[in-house]
């Protein structure tokens, strides 16, 4: 049972910013928002996550609403090394919190 | 910032021997370790809880007598592919918790042949 509803692939112009969404209405109050990205044949990278409010770091831009229900990662320079499956993942705080992935968005980053 | 290092990094083995596969926190302790597998063109699938300690916690559907798992410190989980067969050729990852968010190895490329 998906957790979180993500859009299966989108395209980003080089040089552009790259929003991308996330549908998480079930989400739970201590749950967080976590946002990784994998590189083909890679591991996954921690790009950031937040619980209520707006987070920035040399990354992304993680902006949640109000209610909670849905956030949106932004890439705000998309270069080619941006192009990968990006996963919007809700977890809970507490330290046996574990992430479960659900299918990504696959952003393919283009000249 | 926190590394968690994931030994080896690709290995081939005939069926029906058996794989261990070594998961570091390098500059953490790390209590709880996850172990997760992905098939080709497929998201990760979480496989087991690893804690420190004590007993693993498996997924549904995850053979616990066949992919064993040991943590027997703060900084090593290992998870061994006990007589591994080709369906079991997959993309192991490993994860470990530390402060707010969750470290990742670099993944093993297991071939069972």
């Amino acid at each position: 049972d998906a957790k979180t509803t993500q859009p299966p692939s989108m395209d980003c112009a080089e040089g552009r910013a790259a929003n991308l969404p996330c549908n998480h209405s079930t989400i739970s109050g201590n749950e967080y928002v976590y946002w990784y990205r994998q590189i083909h044949s890679q591991g996954p990278q921690y790009i950031i996550h937040g619980l209520k409010n707006n987070e920035t770091n040399e990354m992304a831009s993680l902006i949640i609403t109000e209610d909670r229900k849905s956030s949106t990662l932004i890439l705000p320079h998309a270069t080619l090394r941006d192009t990968a499956v990006y996963y919007c993942i809700v977890s809970p705080s507490d330290s046996w919190g574990k992430l479960q992935f659900g299918a990504g968005t696959q952003v393919v980053v283009t000249p | 910032g926190a590394v968690v290092s994931q030994h080896p990094s690709r290995v081939i083995c005939k069926s029906g021997t058996s794989v261990k596969i070594e998961c570091r926190s390098l500059d953490f302790q790390a209590t709880t370790m996850f172990w997760y597998r992905q098939f080709p063109k497929q998201s990760l699938m979480l496989m087991a809880t690893s804690n420190e300690g004590s007993k693993a916690t498996y997924e549904q559907g995850v053979e616990k007598d066949k992919f064993l798992i040991n943590h027997a410190s703060l900084t090593l989980s290992t998870l061994t592919v006990t007589s591994a067969h080709p369906e079991d050729s997959s993309f192991y990852i490993c994860s470990a918790r530390e402060g707010g968010g969750y470290t990742f190895g670099s993944g093993t490329r297991l071939t069972v042949v």
